[in-house]
């Protein structure tokens, strides 16, 4: 089946400092891939969406000059926080659009700003 | 919003099969009903999804009510690894939307 490589699993990173996020469709070509965040004990709020090739759409309240996302390969996309704060903190999940393939999540990302 | 409805949270014996409700009263025509869990930490698993028949695969079975305003999705053995946070979506087929998840239903298996 389709899957979604995301790395890194966590990361604790200095507040001010940015951090980049992978994830990569190994089976399959990702035309799309949705950017997810989730806080402690609540559900999956999707972030942005990105097209390959095209510039990213963020949904209301997801600040796009801080959350960067780039989409340059059919089976690359990453997310850069920007000058993360300890508010960013958060777990971070990609899930990968293709073909038939629709169904994929990465295994997430556990940011921790210090 | 989500556009379904779910319990919090259900307890299930290890062993018994484990009936997840999801209502999704507002659901039109051309939208599917999807399963996914999320065991604690990690990114969420499909498990499957359905239109108006009901559908069986490897992990579960899914149940949709004749009038689809709501379904139940079945674990017919339920393990210890079954624990996890269970969410019920509507969307209109091939993964291609956004996917709005609700809270979804905290399943815990008892020993």
């Amino acid at each position: 089946g389709a899957v979604v490589s995301q790395h890194p699993s966590w990361v604790i990173c200095k507040s001010g400092t940015s951090v980049k996020i992978e994830c990569r469709s190994l089976d399959f070509q990702a035309t799309t891939m949705f950017w997810y965040r989730q806080f402690p004990k609540q559900s999956l709020m999707l972030m942005a969406t990105s097209n390959e090739g095209s510039k990213a759409t963020y949904e209301q309240g997801v600040e796009k000059d801080k959350f960067l996302i780039n989409h340059a390969s059919l089976t690359l996309s990453t997310l850069t926080v920007t000058s993360a704060h300890p508010e960013d903190s958060s777990f971070y999940i990609c899930r990968g659009v293709g073909g038939h393939y629709g169904y994929t999540f990465g295994s997430g990302t556990r940011l921790t700003v210090v | 919003d989500a556009k379904t409805t779910q319990p919090t949270s259900m307890d299930c014996a290890e062993g018994r099969a484990a009936n997840l409700p999801c209502n999704h009263s507002t659901i039109s025509g051309n939208e599917y009903v999807y399963w996914y869990r999320q065991i604690h930490s990690q990114g969420p698993q499909y498990i499957i999804h359905g239109l108006k028949n009901n559908e069986t695969n490897e992990m579960a079975s899914l149940i949709i009510t004749e009038d689809r305003k709501s379904s139940t999705l079945i674990l017919p053995h339920a393990t210890l690894r079954d624990t996890a946070v269970y969410y019920c979506i509507v969307e209109t087929g091939g993964g291609a939307d956004g996917l709005t998840f609700g809270k979804g239903t905290h399943l815990i298996i008892q020993p």
